[in-house]
């Protein structure tokens, strides 16, 4: 079953605009991660942010989170043709699985 | 350093035939492994996990197994393959339960 699911399912923006991604999940967690996907890629973990957590940084990644809102966002500052991949968030519950939601596309126009 | 393999990179087989995918990890012990498959512009849905030798739990019923012969090794299989296990495949490891996972390249299998 899907737990997060991002939004938008896809964002076209020009190189150095900021990108912004959602992600809404249903049940309490331990944390929330977000991963990276080059086309045809495995994933790269980018930021785990924990349940205590509010907001984390890394480099031009910012991540919040909103427990009573049960959603997060991904900030990209200052986009690059490179950061052109698809993201996806993951919830990790009580039973410590993570559980995927479907992604956002993005495509940084150079 | 840590690093994951996966074998093949690709793979075409026809229907009914049997698959075999491995996975294996460098650079750690008792890792927490894990299988993915990934449909066509989608997220990842969990197939497999395991937290120790021979510990395998399945998370969806369907056409694969996985078993774990060694501590950092896991393989996926199918005796009969259908069309719809074609996919990306993905195997990941993490030190904990409640940690990073960390995935291997991927396998693409069509099944014709």
């Amino acid at each position: 079953s899907q737990q997060g699911e991002e939004d938008p399912q896809a964002l076209s923006i020009q190189e150095g605009e900021n990108a912004t991604m959602n992600c809404s999940y249903k049940t309490s967690i331990n944390n929330l991660q977000w991963y990276r996907q080059n086309s045809g890629r495995g994933l790269v973990h980018l930021i785990l942010i924990r349940s205590n957590e509010r907001e984390k940084h890394s480099g031009r990644l910012r991540v919040t989170l909103d427990t009573s809102k049960k959603s997060s966002s991904l900030l990209i500052t200052a986009s690059r043709a490179a950061d052109t991949a698809s993201y996806f968030c993951a919830t990790e519950d009580s039973s410590y699985k993570l559980i995927f939601g479907s992604g956002t596309r993005l495509l940084v126009r150079p | 350093s840590q690093t994951i393999h996966q074998w093949p990179a690709t793979l075409v087989q026809p229907v009914g035939s049997p698959l075999s995918l491995e996975c294996t990890v460098e650079g750690t012990s008792n890792p927490n492994l894990y299988w993915y498959r990934q449909a066509a512009g989608r997220g990842l849905q969990l197939l497999f996990y395991s937290v120790g030798i021979g510990q395998i739990s399945s998370e969806v019923p369907q056409n694969l197994s996985a078993s774990r012969p060694q501590d950092r090794q896991f393989i996926l299989s199918s005796k009969k393959l259908l069309l719809s296990d074609s996919g990306f495949y993905l195997c990941a490891w993490s030190p904990r339960l409640t940690d990073t996972q960390y995935f291997g390249p991927g396998t693409r299998l069509t099944v014709l």
